[in-house]
Order: structure tokens, then sequence, then C-alpha cells
């Protein structure tokens, strides 16, 4: 079963106006922490946001927001104002077994939704 | 500046041959990680290692090989059992601790003829 849905593949966005990106966990375990990350064509990963399972507050970084909906686990993130330069691949990210501050478990990814912004 | 470094950027090779990528990091992160990505697809994990000496395998880790001998240092072999090697690799490292992101390098795209 995937850990990790985005349903979305590919979107489209008007320049200066805000998009949500979905994504969909699955998990028994009660800790874990959710992560975004960015894929620009040039290919390199940039982590833009994290939500940890426990947090009390939605995680904000800049234009980036999380809408985080534990009971119907999911994570959304949130870009407003969008800009030409958001257009890239966004992946969700969750790592279970989150019960030590040793644990650097694996780091399970989506499949991807593509952003373009639109001038 | 701190960073993961992974060389070289873009490897070709004939099918059949072992291939040895580089990753290399020096932001004193404990655990590395090595992903495989397909064409518009999400990554995949292959390997990872929480400590020097010490890794584990990932979700599909047929047909590959590491070691980390150094803190610094997670090379990965794609050898001639793989049975589909030609894809886009990235290594990651991160601190101890579950909300730690993985910092990535800038990948090498393999391409096996």
């Amino acid at each position: 079963a995937q850990k990790i849905t985005q349903t979305q593949p590919g979107m489209f966005v008007q320049e200066k106006e805000a998009v949500t990106l979905d994504c969909t966990y699955d998990t028994s375990d009660p800790s874990y922490g959710l992560f975004w990350y960015k894929q620009p064509s040039s290919g390199e990963m940039i982590f833009l946001i994290y939500q940890g399972s426990y947090d009390q507050q939605n995680a904000t970084e800049g234009r980036y927001s999380l809408n985080f909906q534990k009971a119907r686990k999911s994570a959304n993130l949130v870009i407003s104002a969008s800009q030409l330069g958001d257009s890239a691949m966004y992946f969700c990210a969750m790592r279970e077994d989150a019960t030590s501050s040793s644990n650097t478990g694996k780091l399970i990814f989506g499949q991807g939704t593509t952003l373009q912004v639109k001038p | 500046d701190g960073g993961i470094t992974q060389s070289p950027k873009y490897l070709f090779r004939k099918e059949g041959q072992n291939v040895t990528l580089s990753c290399e990091q020096n932001l004193n992160h404990d655990a590395m990680y090595w992903y495989r990505q397909d064409p518009g697809q999400g990554l995949r994990l292959i390997y990872y290692s929480q400590i020097v000496n010490d890794f584990q395998k990932g979700d599909i880790a047929e047909g590959y090989s590491v070691s980390r001998e150094k803190k610094e240092s997670f090379p990965l072999t794609v050898t001639s059992a793989q049975k589909n090697p030609t894809a886009f690799y990235l290594c990651a490292s991160s601190k101890q601790g579950w909300n730690s992101p993985l910092h990535f390098g800038n990948g090498t795209r393999l391409t096996v003829t």
C-alpha cells in the first residue's frame, strides 16, 4: 500500500495566486514527521517545510505553509503568491518510527506533483 | 560552505560493467542515504547508513552495493546484476533526529547502454 499519496500529477497556477498541493499519508505510528521538497528541472532536491505529528500549529516558512489535518492524515502544501520560479516538481515525504531522538529512519516519498506557474 | 558533493554529474557505461557513484559530505552528518529516481517518478530508497561501518538495505537494494568506511563518504556501486540501472541517483545526509530534513546532493545521471 502507498504510504504517501500525491493525487495531482500536474497542476497549473496563475502567477501571484495561491495554490494547494495535496498529500495524504498512511501510518499507524503515532510519532512521525512530514516533509515537503521542491525539485526544479535541474534535479536538486530543496527542503521546504517540516511538520511533526505532535505539532499543535501548522508549519509555515515564508510563502509556504502546511495545512495539516491529522485525523484525515493529510498534509497539504500551500504556496501563496506564486512566482515563475516556483515551477518545479514537489514531493511530500514521511519519516516513521520517530520514537527516539537518535532515530534517523528512512524518508518515504510520494510520486510528486508537477507545478507550472503561468505568467 | 558545507554540503554534499556527488560526482560525476553525468555517467555513461556499457551494459555488464560495474560503476561506482561518489558521495561526499562535509556537514558532519551521521546518516547518509542513496535514492533512485526514474523519469516523472518519486524517489526510492536503495541503501542507508546511520553510522560508520553500518548500513541497511532500502526498498530496492538488489543489484547495488555500498560501503561506509568514513563518516564523510558513502559510495554506491551499481553492479551488472542491476537489471535497469539507467536512472537519476541522489545521495543525501541528515543529522540525528527524526525531525531532521535530508540534505541532498545535485545527483548523478547514469546511462547504461
